[in-house]
């Protein structure tokens, strides 16, 4: 069965101290794997589709790049607006559904 | 684009009754799709229309849970005889097939409900 890990579950930073969060797939003919930030009581806001592995993309002091078996997400000098929860999604196989990962959930602190 | 659109945005009811949630879809968007997500975990698949085809369904969808995409356009999400495992956040999402493979999901902010 196809399976989406994320880690680690929960993350806290000092504003400034870089890290990244992780993403682990298993699934048969990945066609795009998501990444999108989540706020309490909000939906997922989409952040980045990657299609094939050496693939990077970058959005202010986000990076997501993807590898055969794995994506990362990187925060390079997190400030605490990047405070959210950070999930991972993957679409594979002839299907049109989209499996989640259970997120991380980013504390930067001031 | 005004984004994708969910109401009721809560919903307390009592355990037993009937609830029905309402999605508008991003006008462009074909594909709609409803997700249900419990605290601390991610968006759990539920079933997905293309225009007003319902595509596919959740295996563990419960035959109490019914949606309807009328016309292909805004779609309704309707428990029957609710169950306090229901209580959660249900999520609607709508994406384009028209924009190649992998076209992303865009999601409304959901509507959350508590059944007592």
């Amino acid at each position: 069965e196809d399976q989406v890990t994320q880690s680690p579950e929960a993350l806290r930073l000092q504003e400034g101290e870089s890290s990244s969060l992780n993403c682990s797939y298993t699934v048969s003919g990945l066609r795009g794997l998501f990444w999108y930030r989540q706020d309490p009581g909000k939906g997922p806001e989409f952040l980045f589709t990657l299609y094939s592995a050496g693939e990077e993309k970058e959005k202010e002091r986000l990076k997501a790049t993807l590898t055969k078996k794995e994506s990362f997400l990187h925060i390079t000098a997190p400030k605490p607006e990047d405070s959210a929860t950070y999930l991972c999604a993957v679409q594979a196989g002839t299907g049109n559904q989209f499996y989640f990962g259970t997120g991380t959930s980013l504390t930067v602190i001031p | 684009d005004t984004g994708v659109s969910q109401n009721p945005r809560h919903k307390i009811t009592k355990r037993g009754q009937n609830v029905t949630f309402r999605c508008d879809p991003i006008s462009e968007h074909n594909r709609l799709y409803w997700y249900r997500q419990t605290l601390g975990q991610g968006p759990e698949f539920l079933t997905y229309f293309q225009n007003e085809a319902q595509l596919e369904k959740s295996r563990l969808l419960s035959d109490r849970f019914s949606a309807e995409r009328p016309k292909g356009s805004f779609s309704t999400l309707e428990i029957q005889r609710t169950e306090q495992g229901d209580s959660a956040m249900y999520l609607c999402a709508s994406s384009s097939s028209f924009t190649g493979v992998g076209s992303p999901l865009h999601f409304g902010n959901g509507t959350r409900l508590t059944v007592t």
